[in-house]
Order: structure tokens, then C-alpha cells, then sequence
């Protein structure tokens, strides 16, 4: 079976400029979450969707959006980018609405932002 | 904001040696689960402890819960070089929906 995948595996974007990355989850998991990691941090909190709903976020700006599809594969958007949107995003996986089971995480997407 | 707090930030040890990293958390949780990373990619899930638990082992991972402490301990026992990486606890506290915040991370260094 394949894992949680993420796609661009790198982008590099200008300021101001939109970006789109995407996450499939492994087959069957119904939730996805975003993640945010600076360079030297742990990763942060951006979203989760359950059964296509927002289910929970975290203390990002508005710029910040997300939706999941009735494949349960999900978008993360970005609008006017800033510098230090520069980061590598993560998505994970769960079989289930809560953290009861642990999560599976793609390998994440490098956005540099020039 | 991060939840927990690692420690120490950063780790170097001999192959064959034992390693062990802490953590410390703010507030109440369901579970506390450690993660490790390698170069800046992907986490791999390692092992779950729930709240009402006070020890787990999974091959040579041992993690500690003192929930009235508000800490937790991992301990990689017989290092290896592959076991260089980074390492996350991730608390989950949510109340029916995923709320995972990670600490800050321990960067363990296995000399060969």
C-alpha cells in the first residue's frame, strides 16, 4: 500500500505569489492535517479536515486555507506568500477523527519563498 | 506555540550506547506519542503511550509517562549510526478531534 503521499516535493515561489500543495492519504484514513516546520523548529499545527469538514486549526493567518476532497486526498493554499512562509509543510494521515492511533506523515513539501 | 520541550537539544553518543531523551509538556493530554525525522523530511510514528500508561516497549524503544510530572522520557537502547535523527514527542490533547503540538526536538548524533 502506498504511504501518505505529498506533491510538489519542492517549490520555490515569489512573494505575493499563491501556492497549492496536495496530500493523498493512505487508503482508508478519512483525516488529514497540515503541518508547518521551520528550519530548526518542530512542526506546528495548521489544519485537520475529517470526513471533508474542518475539524480543527491552529494560530495561522487567514492566508492559510485547506479543504479535502470526497477521496479524502486534500489541498493546503496559500495566498500572498511571505518569506517567511518558507518551510517544509507536512501532511499526515489517521484512520480517525481524534490522535488515539498516532499518525502517518508524507515526507513533506520544501517551499522556499524568494 | 510549542506544548512540550526536549531535552537536551541535541545528543552525541558511541554505537552501542544507550540514549536516552526527555520531554516536557504543559497541559493535560490523551496521549503522548515520539516521532523521529531524518534530514528534514517526513516523521515516523514510534510509539504511543496513552495518559493512563506508565511505561511501553517497542523493540529497543522504552518510553516513560509521569503524567504528574508532566514529562516523558524515550530510551533507544544498543544505539546504532541509522539511528541519527532528530526526535519529537507530540502531545495529543484534543477533545474528539486532532490537535497534535510537537516539542522542540532532540538531535541525536550516533557515532559509529
Amino acid at each position: 500500500d502506498a504511504g501518505v503521499t505529498q506533491s510538489p516535493t519542492h517549490l520555490i515561489k515569489t512573494r505575493g505569489q499563491h501556492v497549492t500543495l496536495r496530500c493523498s492519504p493512505i487508503s482508508g484514513h478519512k483525516s488529514v492535517s497540515w503541518y508547518q516546520q521551520v528550519l530548526g523548529q518542530g512542526p506546528q499545527f495548521i489544519f485537520q479536515y475529517y470526513e471533508k469538514e474542518e475539524r480543527g486549526r491552529g494560530n495561522f493567518p487567514d492566508r492559510f486555507s485547506a479543504r479535502q476532497f470526497p477521496n479524502y486526498s486534500s489541498e493546503l493554499n496559500v495566498n500572498a506568500l511571505l518569506l517567511g512562509d518558507s518551510a517544509l509543510y507536512l501532511c499526515a494521515s489517521s484512520p480517525y477523527r481524534g490522535g488515539q492511533a498516532g499518525y502517518t506523515f508524507g515526507s513533506g513539501t520544501r517551499l522556499t519563498v524568494v | 506555540s510549542q506544548q512540550g520541550e526536549e531535552d537536551p537539544q541535541a545528543l552525541s553518543i558511541q554505537e552501542g550506547e544507550n540514549a536516552t531523551m526527555n520531554c516536557s509538556y504543559k497541559t493535560s493530554i490523551n496521549n503522548l506519542q515520539w516521532y523521529r525525522q531524518n534530514s528534514g523530511r517526513g516523521l515516523v510514528h514510534l510509539i504511543l503511550i496513552r495518559s493512563n500508561e506508565r511505561e511501553k516497549h517497542s523493540g529497543r524503544l522504552r518510553v516513560t509517562l509521569d503524567t504528574s510530572k508532566k514529562s516523558s522520557s524515550l530510551l533507544i537502547t544498543a544505539s546504532r549510526a541509522a539511528d541519527t535523527a532528530s526526535y519529537f514527542c507530540a502531545t495529543d490533547s484534543s477533545g474528539g478531534y486532532q490537535k497534535v503540538t510537537f516539542g522542540t526536538g532532540t538531535k541525536l548524533q550516533v557515532i559509529p
